[in-house]
């Protein structure tokens, strides 16, 4: 069964600190994983995406990485603002159809307190 | 931030009565999507339209209907409202076919009372 699996649930940092959110996956054939941040209340906005071939991505602040071989990947984020708080969701999506099916992970839930 | 727009953004209703949650974007994206989403829980696809009169089935069986008579818009419809789908209704839109970036629209948040 394809799942994704996010961890941990919840994570409260202080602002400027850096943190490490987890995402593991059973997704195949895998096509490409992304990070998605949503804002309560809002739609994900996608802040990072990796295929196959690529082991780490950043986007200003955060940093992604992806082991295929293991099927993890970790979303790093450096001197953490309070704009960080938010959940965030890793996003798989396999090859296996035409439509691109994405798999969604259930989020971390990240505050980042002043 | 993307051309993807959701009305309402929120709604209280009475149990039995019809809602549309619409749903526009301006890029000319070919396929749409209906996501639903609890608190804390993953998003899950209700409907999804690879273009104009294509509509499909998503993974999680819904009372909703859609349709897809332009391009650009892509309404969910409940013809009788139940507690049971007080959730938050989100819709994206991408380019074309295959693993290519969703967009997503603000949500709807949906309360049946």
């Amino acid at each position: 069964k394809n799942q994704v699996e996010q961890s941990p649930q919840s994570l409260i940092i202080l602002e400027g600190k850096n943190c490490t959110l987890q995402c593991n996956y059973t997704v195949s054939p895998f096509s490409n994983l992304r990070w998605y941040k949503q804002d309560t209340g809002r739609g994900p906005v996608s802040l990072t995406i990796m295929t196959f071939s690529e082991n780490t991505k950043s986007n200003g602040r955060y940093t992604a990485t992806l082991d295929a071989d293991t099927k993890q990947s970790s979303l790093h984020i450096t001197a953490s603002q309070l704009s960080d708080s938010a959940s965030y969701i890793c996003v798989v999506s396999d090859r296996g159809s035409t439509l691109g099916r994405l798999y969604f992970g259930r989020g971390t839930q990240l505050t980042v307190w002043p | 931030e993307a051309d993807i727009y959701q009305t309402p953004r929120y709604l209280v209703i009475g149990t039995g009565k019809k809602i549309t949650l619409e749903c526009s974007q301006t890029m000319g994206h070919d396929k749409m999507y209906w996501y639903q989403q609890d608190p804390g829980m993953e998003l899950h696809l209700i409907h999804y339209s690879y273009g104009v009169n294509s509509t499909e089935k998503g993974d999680l069986s819904s009372e909703s209907t859609v349709s897809r008579i332009r391009t650009e818009h892509f309404p969910l419809t409940l013809e009788s409202a139940r507690p049971s789908h007080t959730s938050q209704y989100l819709c994206a839109s991408s380019e074309r076919t295959g693993g290519e970036t969703q967009y997503f629209g603000p949500g709807t948040r949906l309360l049946v009372l």
